[in-house]
């Protein structure tokens, strides 16, 4: 059972405009949500994280969204730049001192020059 | 600083062959992660250590499957005998502590004929 969930696969977006990657989750228990970038034949880095005691987080071009209610969260680029073409996979804690990291399969961004 | 180094970074070995992947952490940090990646399962954690002692291991998929970390900057993961399902990424990943960001080596793509 998938814990973690992002449901769409890859998404493609046109320079400079507005990317959208979208997570759900249904354990209630998570309570730290984090955003990595992937490149091919590298590891997962860290983008940004956010707190379930926030709603937003702003870093730079990228800002997470947290609906707490919905058990939603979404990561807007903007504006979007080629380099951004990775795969994103949206992770999730729970429990302060939670080593445990639930990972969703990602979704592939592609940003068109 | 130097990431999280992992060797080597492709493997490919025949069915029934000893594979020993390796992992360097980041110089500091407490807690040690070996994950896998595949398509159908996405990235799972296999095994956790915490000051070199194993903390959680039930992700390990079978008793062929070994980690070990004989000190703070080296640990290794063996899988005896290897197995045509056991082709994925594997991924080393450091921490500070238990539930501090994690970071993530480059991988070691393992090929098992």
């Amino acid at each position: 059972d998938q814990q973690v969930k992002q449901n769409s696969p890859s998404l493609s977006v046109q320079e400079g405009r507005i990317s959208i990657l979208n997570c759900d989750y249904t354990n209630s228990m998570f309570d730290y949500f984090l955003w990595y970038k992937k490149y091919p034949a590298e590891g997962p880095t860290f983008l940004i994280s956010i707190s379930s005691i926030k709603d937003k987080n702003e870093d730079g071009r990228f800002t997470v969204f947290l609906n707490k209610s919905a058990k939603h969260l979404s990561l807007h680029i903007v504006p979007s730049q080629p380099g951004d073409s990775a795969v994103y996979f949206c992770a999730a804690h729970s429990g302060a001192g939670s080593y445990q990291l639930t990972f969703g399969k990602g979704t592939k961004l592609s940003v068109i020059p | 600083d130097a990431g999280v180094i992992q060797s080597p970074r492709h493997e490919v070995t025949e069915m029934g062959q000893e594979v020993t992947l390796r992992c360097k952490p980041i110089s500091g940090h407490n807690s040690l992660f070996w994950y896998r990646q595949t398509m159908m399962r996405g990235l799972e954690l296999l095994i956790y250590f915490n000051n070199n002692v194993p903390i959680d291991d039930s992700g390990m998929p079978e008793d062929r499957f070994s980690a070990k970390m004989p000190n703070a900057s080296f640990s290794t993961l063996k899988i005896q005998p290897s197995e045509p399902r056991d082709s994925a990424v594997y991924f080393c990943a450091s921490s500070k502590g238990p539930a501090d960001t994690q970071y993530f080596g480059p991988g070691t793509r393992l090929t098992v004929l």
